[in-house]
């Protein structure tokens, strides 16, 4: 059973709005949780993270929140361009192995200009 | 700075075949890794590694061995394949220091298996 979950396999949305893309967790032990953005043919990229003694970290366009008691998190981006078009797929770090992470199945965004 | 590269970029076998998937860093990383990808399914771990000589498995390990001779290669071998691994193979490595890290990819493997 999948531990990260991503419920949306895809999102719409107009360019110069916002994006919210949403993932769930099962382990109340994940301590770290990091963003992945990746386009097609190429590897994912890091975009952000986020450790378990935050509930909110910011990086230009892009905010990710972390709601712990409902072991979810989401990332936000602010406004919305047609480069943010790609996969983005969460993931979670093993608590008891920091090299080991989970990811989601990932969400596809697509930014219509 | 290469970062992560990875040989092939695509590959077809046929059932039965073997092969060995390259994946080659030169960030000095300690840890990598091999994940699979399939539609619906996100990016799962197939074998890691925290440093030369030191190997583990991952969530689906089965069908795949590695070996970590070296810091810089991770190569993913195939003994007998098979339909099911018909996939997109990424590596990736990382720092692997305590802390906070996050995980370099290599831009990926398509493998079809008839």
């Amino acid at each position: 059973d999948q531990q990260v979950k991503q419920n949306s396999p895809s999102l719409s949305v107009q360019e110069g709005r916002i994006s919210i893309l949403n993932c769930d967790y099962t382990n109340s032990m994940f301590d770290y949780f990091l963003w992945y953005k990746k386009y097609p043919a190429e590897g994912p990229t890091f975009l952000i993270s986020i450790s378990s003694i935050k509930d909110k970290n910011e990086d230009g366009r892009f905010t990710v929140f972390l709601n712990k008691s409902a072991k979810h998190l989401s990332l936000h981006i602010v406004p919305s361009q047609p480069g943010d078009s790609a996969v983005y797929f969460c993931a979670a770090r093993d608590p008891y192995n920091f090299n080991k992470f989970y990811f989601g199945s990932g969400t596809k965004l697509n930014v219509k200009p | 700075n290469a970062g992560v590269t990875q040989t092939p970029k695509f590959q077809v076998l046929k059932t039965g075949q073997s092969m060995t998937l390259q994946c080659a860093q030169d960030m000095n990383h300690e840890y990598m890794s091999w994940y699979r990808q399939d539609p619906g399914m996100g990016l799962r771990l197939i074998h890691y590694s925290v440093g030369a000589g030191i190997t583990d498995q991952g969530e689906v390990p089965n069908g795949y061995n590695v070996s970590r001779s070296t810091t810089e290669d991770f190569p993913l071998r195939l003994l007998s394949a098979a339909p099911s691994q018909t996939s997109v193979y990424f590596c990736a490595s990382s720092p692997g220091l305590a802390g906070y890290n996050e995980q370099f990819f290599g831009p990926g493997t398509r493998l079809t298996v008839l």
